[in-house]
C-alpha cells in the first residue's frame, strides 16, 4: 500500500513569488491535513480537507490556501512568499476511522 | 486556547533503563490521544494511540492515560540508541481537531 506522497521534495523560491505544494494521501483516505513545522515553533497546523471541503483552519495569513480534489489529492498555495515562510511542510492523511494520522515525507520549502 | 504541553527536554537515559515521557492537556472533552516518534530530517510517525484511562502496551512501549488529571504518558523500556529521536504528543480535542504539543527530545546514552 502506497504511502503519503508529497511532491516536491524541496523547493527554493524567491521572496515574492509564490508555490504549491501537492499531496497525494492513502489510497482510501479522504482527510487529508497540511502543517508547517520549523525549529522553533513545532507542528503548525493549517488546514485540514474532508471530501473536498474545508473542515479545520489554523492561524496562518490569507497567503496559504489550500484545496482537495475529488480524487483526495491536495495542494497547498502560499502566495507573496516571505523569508519566514521556510520551513518544512508535512501533509497527513486519515481515513478518518483508523487512529492517527500518516505523514508523507514533507516539502522543505527556502525562501531566499 | 486549547493546548497540549510537553517538557521539551533534552531528556536523557541511559541505554537499557526506562525512558518516560509526559504530556498535559487542557480540553477535559478529549477523546483520543497519540504519540508519534520524528526522527531529525524525517516526518513524524505514530507509534502509540490510547483512548480509554489506563494502560496500553505495544512491545516495549506504553501508553498511560489519566483523563481526571488530564495527561498522558509514554514510557520506553530497554531504551535503545535507536529510541533518539523527538516525542510528539497530540490530542483530538472536543472539536475532533488534533492538537500537537511541541515534543520532547530524548537522547538514549550507550
Amino acid at each position: 500500500k502506497a504511502g503519503v506522497t508529497q511532491t516536491p521534495r524541496y523547493l527554493i523560491k524567491t521572496r515574492g513569488q509564490q508555490v504549491t505544494l501537492s499531496c497525494s494521501p492513502i489510497s482510501g483516505h479522504r482527510s487529508v491535513s497540511w502543517y508547517q513545522q520549523t525549529p522553533g515553533q513545532g507542528l503548525q497546523f493549517l488546514f485540514e480537507y474532508f471530501s473536498e471541503t474545508q473542515r479545520n483552519k489554523g492561524n496562518f495569513p490569507g497567503r496559504f490556501s489550500g484545496r482537495q480534489f475529488s480524487n483526495s489529492r491536495s495542494e497547498m498555495n502560499v502566495s507573496t512568499l516571505e523569508l519566514g515562510d521556510s520551513a518544512l511542510y508535512l501533509c497527513a492523511s486519515s481515513s478518518g476511522q483508523a487512529p492517527g494520522y500518516t505523514f508523507g515525507s514533507g516539502t522543505r520549502l527556502t525562501v531566499v | 486556547q486549547k493546548e497540549v504541553e510537553q517538557n521539551s527536554g533534552p531528556l536523557s537515559v541511559p541505554e537499557g533503563a526506562i525512558a518516560s515521557l509526559n504530556c498535559t492537556y487542557s480540553d477535559r472533552g478529549s477523546q483520543s490521544f497519540f504519540w508519534y516518534r520524528q526522527y531529525s530530517g524525517k516526518s513524524p510517525e505514530l507509534i502509540m494511540s490510547i483512548y480509554s484511562n489506563g494502560d496500553k502496551e505495544d512491545g516495549r512501549f506504553t501508553a498511560q492515560l489519566n483523563k481526571a488529571s488530564q495527561y498522558v504518558s509514554l514510557l520506553i523500556r530497554d531504551s535503545q540508541p535507536s529510541d533518539s529521536a523527538t516525542y510528539l504528543c497530540a490530542v483530538m480535542d472536543s472539536n475532533y481537531q488534533l492538537i500537537w504539543g511541541a515534543g520532547t527530545k530524548l537522547i538514549i546514552k550507550p
